[in-house]
């Protein structure tokens, strides 16, 4: 099957400029995640759609940040405008459900998007 | 927020030597324990999730196990290739969320 796809690969752009990043999940996954990266740290969960509603995004910056998935499948997540600090990886995530409940569920990763922000 | 803390940062060994390295996580409320391996430029590719106090896993060379009483996981990889450089992820599973540590960096050198 293939896996999660983002795009783009890397952006660069420079403070106060407007960003947006691009998920398409594994056919069938209700779930879906994006990841904010910093260097040196774990990724940190920004937002998580459970089909298209959302399940929990009270650590995305909301003044800047935001995220949609129309129709429970693709997904993108803006920053505008974005700050120096935001320079990061954004990981987009998908899972199904299975046996054992949402504890077990595998996330499957996209390859992320490389963002640096001047 | 769950405190998941991983050691060593990171870790530079030689091709062929055995290594292992820890994440650690609060005991109480615990649900899961999920092992991933980030290879740079690639997506984080799952290895293991565990929830049993006691549990071991095992995928070729590589092996971890679980001790939900005193909250910690060990990840360890036998005989290391230079493949297995990478950055191995662990992530608790609470309270509805993934709760990631900041990662081991393992460099192999041939």
């Amino acid at each position: 099957e293939a896996g999660v796809a983002q795009s783009p690969r890397y952006k660069i752009i420079e403070k106060r400029q407007s960003v947006a990043f691009w998920c398409n999940p594994i056919s069938g996954h209700a779930t879906l995640y994006w990841y904010q990266q910093i260097l040196g740290q774990g990724p940190k969960l920004l937002i998580q759609f459970q089909n298209n509603g959302v399940v929990d995004d009270s650590q995305l910056p909301k003044d800047r940040f935001s995220a949609e998935r129309l129709k429970g499948v693709d997904s993108t997540l803006k920053i505008q405008p974005a700050k120096l600090e935001d320079s990061a990886v954004y990981l987009c995530a998908s899972s199904s459900p299975r046996t054992g409940g949402a504890r077990k569920e595998t996330q499957y990763f996209g390859p992320g998007t490389r963002l640096l922000v001047l | 927020i769950l405190n998941v803390e991983q050691s060593p940062q990171s870790l530079h060994v030689q091709e062929g030597d055995s290594t292992n390295f820890t994440c650690s996580f609060p005991s109480s409320n615990f649900y899961a324990l999920h092992w991933y391996r980030w290879e740079t430029a690639k997506s984080p590719e799952a290895l293991f999730v565990m929830t049993l106090n006691g549990d071991e896993k095992k995928k070729g060379r590589i092996s971890a196990t679980l001790n939900t009483k005193e909250g910690y996981s060990y990840l360890y990889i036998k005989g290391s290739q230079p493949e297995d450089s990478a950055t191995y992820l662990c992530a608790a599973y609470n309270f509805n969320k993934f709760y990631f540590g900041s990662g081991t960096k393992l460099n192999v050198k041939p």
